[in-house]
């Protein structure tokens, strides 16, 4: 069954520092990979995508991510951490299908960023 | 601002009672699906429709149904409500068939 591991539970940064969170899936076929932000309180938003092609994508506020087949990874970087990326970061599998493709979400990790 | 709107933000009812989630896609996009967030679950999908037909169910259970309505939006019926059952639902829209999903703000429902 298609599954989603996100080894970290709860990350803390120091503004400023880099930041990489791991994500490792398991699927049939080369996936489709996304990683979501969600603030308390608030709904998903969606951070980047990987559908094919280029293995480093870029995303929105500065974060990038690195499809790496052979480990089935999809870990998410930003080179300097700023206090508002503070927040539950989740990586997602889409499943595929003829009308869409629900995701497969990993657990979340939790990042803190101390001054 | 996803573009996909929820109603209500907060809902508080008892056990046994039914509530009805509301929610309205981003203009254009024929996919809704909806996705129930709890602590020990975590996010865990439940339903598609695609442009008002039932396309793919997850981990919904039989006390729980959706549809979606000729001007798209869809709504997530909860009967006999459960302690267990008090999470945040989303609901979240598509354009596109590769899972490019935005995500409503979500409803907490909480059973008492």
């Amino acid at each position: 069954a298609q599954s989603v591991t996100q080894p970290d539970i709860h990350i803390t940064v120091s503004e400023g520092a880099s930041l990489e969170l791991r994500c490792n899936y398991s699927y049939g076929a080369t996936p489709y990979l996304f990683w979501y932000v969600q603030s308390p309180g608030q709904g998903l938003q969606l951070l980047l995508k990987y559908f094919s092609g280029d293995t480093l994508v870029q995303g929105i506020k500065g974060f990038e991510a690195e499809f790496k087949r052979s480990q089935s990874s999809f870990n998410l970087r930003k080179p300097s951490v700023h206090w508002s990326d503070a927040a539950e970061y989740f990586c997602a599998v889409g499943l595929g299908g003829q009308a869409g493709t629900a995701l497969i979400f990993g657990k979340g990790t939790t990042l803190s960023v101390s001054s | 601002d996803s573009g996909v709107t929820q109603t209500p933000k907060h809902l508080i009812t008892a056990t046994g009672q039914r509530v009805t989630l509301r929610c309205s896609p981003r203009s254009g996009d024929l996919s809704v699906y909806w996705y129930q967030q709890s602590l020990d679950q975590g996010l865990q999908f439940l339903i598609q429709y695609y442009n008002g037909e039932e396309r793919a169910k997850g981990n919904i259970l039989e006390r729980f149904s959706a549809q979606q309505f000729p001007d798209l939006h869809s709504e997530l019926n909860l009967s006999s409500l459960e302690l267990g059952d008090s999470a945040l639902y989303f609901c979240a829209s598509s354009a596109d068939r590769r899972g490019e999903q935005y995500f409503g703000p979500g409803t907490r429902l909480t059973v008492t």
